[in-house]
């Protein structure tokens, strides 16, 4: 059973330029967590989805991201007109039922993001 | 609001020796509390979690953990370190909405020789 899937590993992106970040959960996991880690600093929530549904985006900046996961194909988070700011590491998590569960999240290895 | 703190942001243990990793949290109810570990360049991976029961918990790669209410901590150990431990350790709780995770901000194991 192959982990969580991240694409692309490293993007390079200039200031203003458009970021798509790809997550396919584990086989199985309807639910998607996206996590940014900035230097220094521990992981940040960011939200969290089941298929087509936005359950908790309250770690989400107000402008310039959306995250979505469509009933096919993986989870997306897009960054718009990115700024130097953004370059941070966004980790994408799943599970195959709600966290309150008492479930672990099965984390991918990270999209690195450098805005130039 | 909840939080995690991690006191120690870099700690070297010579090979072989013991190993503990502080973790206090901020919470008012029962905490759901996590230790994740993360090699350079990869993702996190379990090592152990608490939900209720034993305060002792077991994890993978020889890790514990003891959970202590009245200290709000969640402290990581292992008796004897070795060099692939190097690594760093994110403590970790259960938002109360039971949506995300709240992190750390780690703590960077070096191992010596």
């Amino acid at each position: 059973n192959a982990g969580v899937m991240q694409n692309p590993r490293h993007l390079v992106r200039r200031r203003g330029q458009e970021a798509r970040l790809r997550c396919s959960p584990m086989k199985g996991h309807s639910h998607v967590y996206w996590y940014r880690q900035l230097p220094e600093e521990g992981l940040k929530f960011m939200v969290y989805l089941q298929k087509e549904n936005i359950i908790d985006e309250s770690g989400m900046p107000k402008e310039r991201f959306s995250a979505e996961f469509p009933k096919e194909g993986p989870s997306i988070l897009r960054i718009q007109q990115v700024v130097r700011g953004d370059s941070a590491a966004y980790f994408c998590a799943s599970s195959p039922l709600a966290q309150l569960a008492g479930n672990e999240q099965f984390f991918g290895p990270g999209t690195r993001l450098t805005v130039l | 609001a909840q939080s995690v703190t991690q006191p120690d942001i870099h700690i070297t243990v010579s090979e072989g020796a013991s190993l503990e990793l502080r973790c206090n949290y901020s919470y008012g109810a029962t905490p759901y509390l996590f230790w994740y570990v993360q090699s350079p360049g990869q993702g996190l991976q379990l090592l152990l979690k608490y939900f209720s029961g034993d305060t002792l918990v077991q994890g993978i790669k020889g890790f514990e953990a003891e959970f202590k209410r009245s200290q709000s901590s969640f402290n990581l150990r292992k008796p004897s370190v070795h060099w692939s431990d190097a690594a760093e350790y994110f403590c970790a709780i259960l938002n109360q909405a039971g949506t995300a995770l709240i992190f750390g901000k780690g703590t960077t194991l070096s191992v010596s020789s």
